[in-house]
């Protein structure tokens, strides 16, 4: 069954530097998702893309947050100068429309460490 | 803005026992769906059953049912015939038919199975 992949599993950093966190969507899905999960908080909605444009964000995308679908495959996730409070759980999600009840598929998740 | 509340941090049950995970949520709409998801340890989080607030009749997924209370804003879980494969991490999600594809979680529930 296919499935959402994300890369890396972990990433450690150091405050102020750039990361990138990447997400292979369901190859015939045309929506994604990023969503992370603070340790202890609950999972928190940050950003939905489709047709190469965000269609939706949440308040915590700032302007230190951007995606990008750099080819046909990868979804990536950037965030340009981190901050401790950035240390969580990132999860990628794809759906394949957006219409009633559809489901959203996650990954795995990359757990990031800014230090 | 909807908040969707999940009052048990861990339950514990006994293998081929039945179990209900508490789900409430907040919301001034009427038009809208409800999702519980499971994540394994160290795995992605999986949809298990789904329902949309038009439907009166509750959702049924084999070994998995809803008890959805529309009027109370209510959407427990249940779980027959526990197995040990059931033990997970399990949230609860709400997601609006008029704003966007966001999914809103609960903080999540910690289901363990007991052989």
């Amino acid at each position: 069954e296919p499935e959402v992949t994300q890369t890396p599993s972990h990433q450690v950093t150091q405050m102020g530097q750039e990361v990138i966190l990447r997400c292979v969507p369901i190859s015939n899905h045309l929506y994604f998702y990023w969503y992370r999960q603070i340790l202890g908080q609950k999972v928190e909605f940050l950003v939905s893309f489709y047709n190469n444009e965000i269609s939706e964000k949440s308040e915590i995308f700032d302007d230190q947050f951007s995606v990008e679908r750099p080819d046909g495959s990868n979804f990536t996730l950037k965030i340009r100068s981190t901050k401790l409070e950035d240390s969580a759980m990132y999860f990628c999600a794809s759906s394949e429309a957006s219409g009633r009840a559809e489901t959203q598929y996650f990954g795995p998740g990359t757990r990031l460490l800014v230090l | 803005a909807q908040t969707v509340t999940q009052s048990q941090p861990e339950m514990s049950v006994q293998e081929a026992e039945t179990v209900t995970l508490s789900c409430t949520y907040d919301t001034s709409e009427s038009d809208y769906y409800l999702f519980w998801y499971k994540q394994p340890p160290s795995r992605q989080m999986i949809l298990v059953i789904r329902q949309e607030a038009y439907k009166q009749q509750n959702a049924t997924e084999n070994r998995f049912s809803v008890n959805f209370q529309k009027a109370a804003k209510s959407f427990s879980l249940k779980i027959s015939d526990s197995q040990l494969g059931d033990a997970a991490m399990y949230f609860c999600a709400y997601r609006s038919n008029n704003a966007g594809n966001m999914l809103t979680f609960g903080g999540g529930t910690r289901l363990m199975v007991k052989p």
